[in-house]
């Protein structure tokens, strides 16, 4: 397996512009995270999904961010519209069971 | 209010010597804690989980302990080698009811000097 994927791995946009991350989870994989990143605040879980359904989004900072996951295979966060102050990186992560968690490589987020 | 701390931001230490670094937290009561490594400009790799009833674990040249009663775990390294030089971070489950979803702390940079 390839592990964790993530598209794209660096983004660059305006203030106000819709910006799309994507993740394809490790097969097999039941629990996907979404993380975001900052030297200022650490690693901070922004939503849980159990078996593609939302268990806990309540690290989601507002309105402006949405996750989904259609399927077992795939999920998006999608922050509309952006601010500079979500300039961050942002990880998705994939687990089976509480062994481990296993991290994609990060998209690294600028907002201009 | 809760809170996780690696009361280290940077660790340096000579090659071939044992690192220890420290995750202390509040307000928790973890069914687990982990600890993973993260190179710069990559995500977190899984390294070591140690469970509430468990005191110490061991792999390789890491180890890991756990005391609840102190709200700390303590990782070593021994014989330190540069290739050991990352970012180590501490994470637990914070509900407590061994859930899947973990809190971090902001992490340890450790450097280890030929």
């Amino acid at each position: 397996d390839a592990g964790v994927i993530q598209s794209p791995r660096h983004e660059v946009t305006e203030m106000g512009q819709e910006v799309t991350l994507r993740c394809k989870p490790i097969s097999g994989h039941n629990s996907l995270f979404w993380y975001r990143q900052t030297m200022m605040r650490g690693l901070e879980l922004l939503i849980y999904f159990n078996n593609n359904v939302p268990i806990d989004d309540s690290g989601m900072p507002e309105d402006r961010f949405s996750a989904k996951m259609p399927n077992a295979s795939f999920s998006t966060l999608k922050i509309q519209p952006s601010e500079p102050r979500d300039s961050a990186v942002y990880f998705c992560a994939s687990s089976w069971g509480q062994v481990e968690a296993f991290f994609g490589q990060g998209t690294r987020l600028t907002v201009v | 209010s809760q809170k996780i701390e690696q009361n280290s931001e940077a660790l340096n230490i000579q090659e071939g010597k044992t690192a220890t670094l420290t995750c202390n937290y509040t307000n928790y009561s973890p069914a687990y804690l982990q600890w993973y490594r993260q190179d710069p400009g990559r995500g977190p790799v899984f390294l070591l989980l140690i469970r509430e009833n468990e005191k110490e674990k061991r792999k390789e040249r890491l180890k890991v302990t756990f005391d609840t009663t102190l709200k700390q775990s303590l990782f070593h390294i021994t014989a330190s080698q540069p290739a050991d030089s990352a970012t180590y971070l501490c994470a637990l489950d914070a509900s407590g009811a061994g859930s899947y979803q973990l809190t971090f702390g902001k992490g340890t940079k450790l450097s280890v000097i030929p």
